[in-house]
């Protein structure tokens, strides 16, 4: 079966420390993107990459970094920069760019203590 | 800058009834507008969309027309089901542009 998988699905850690969540794709897309999604907030863009090894931020990168090494893997790493960084986040990937169709993981829920 | 207003939530109504989900947006150019579905614990699905004036998009029963004289692109959907209780995202993504911009979702909650 094609399609995203994001892991973990919970994920906890203790504030000042890095996080890195998993992203990968084998639907064969050249962009993929990271989103994070807060209650009551539609969602919003951190990173976006179109192709192997180039990525560019979105609205909210401050405090994220990201590495696309491989087409089918697009890795968030939460660093202690982050203020905030208690949220799900969503990874997509897409065929080409942002007017195809984006599909979508199911998400990892990152709880910072 | 560009932007998605959509009702707020949560929507409650029995099976069957007339579900309207509100959407207006604000952006330069001609945007492309979407419907994204979210369901309990999953990621989003792309539900429908539109890419330019009058279009409208449609899947699994939705609606939505593209209105450039109102801004807006409405949700619709005739006869519910408890199968559609999920959250419903509104989005645009302008010419040229690679950022989505997403509604704050709208929840809808179908009574059997």
């Amino acid at each position: 079966d094609g399609g995203i998988t994001q892991s973990p699905k919970y994920l906890f850690r203790k504030e000042g420390q890095n996080v890195t969540l998993s992203c990968e794709q084998n639907l064969n897309h050249d962009a993929m993107y990271w989103y994070r999604q807060d209650p009551g907030q539609g969602l919003r863009l951190i990173y976006y990459s179109q192709i192997v090894n180039d990525f560019q931020k979105g609205d909210i990168a401050e405090g994220y970094s990201v590495s696309r090494e491989k087409k089918e893997s697009f890795p968030l790493t939460v660093t202690s920069a982050q203020k905030n960084p208690t949220a799900f986040y969503l990874c997509a990937s897409s065929i080409k760019g942002p007017t195809d169709t984006q599909y979508f993981g199911p998400g990892t829920r990152l709880t910072v203590l | 800058g560009n932007s998605v207003t959509q009702m707020e939530g949560p929507v409650t109504l029995s099976e069957e009834a007339f579900l309207t989900i509100n959407c207006t947006y604000t952006a330069t150019g001609y945007p492309s507008l979407f419907w994204y579905v979210q369901y309990p614990g999953e990621g989003l699905q792309l539900l429908l969309k539109a890419t330019k004036a009058d279009d409208k998009g449609s899947n699994k029963g939705f609606e939505a027309t593209y209105r450039k004289e109102t801004t807006s692109f409405h949700l619709e959907k005739g006869s519910v089901q408890v199968s559609d209780s999920a959250v419903y995202f509104c989005a645009l993504l302008n010419t040229g542009g690679f950022k989505t911009i997403f509604g704050a979702g709208t929840r809808l909650f179908v009574k059997a």
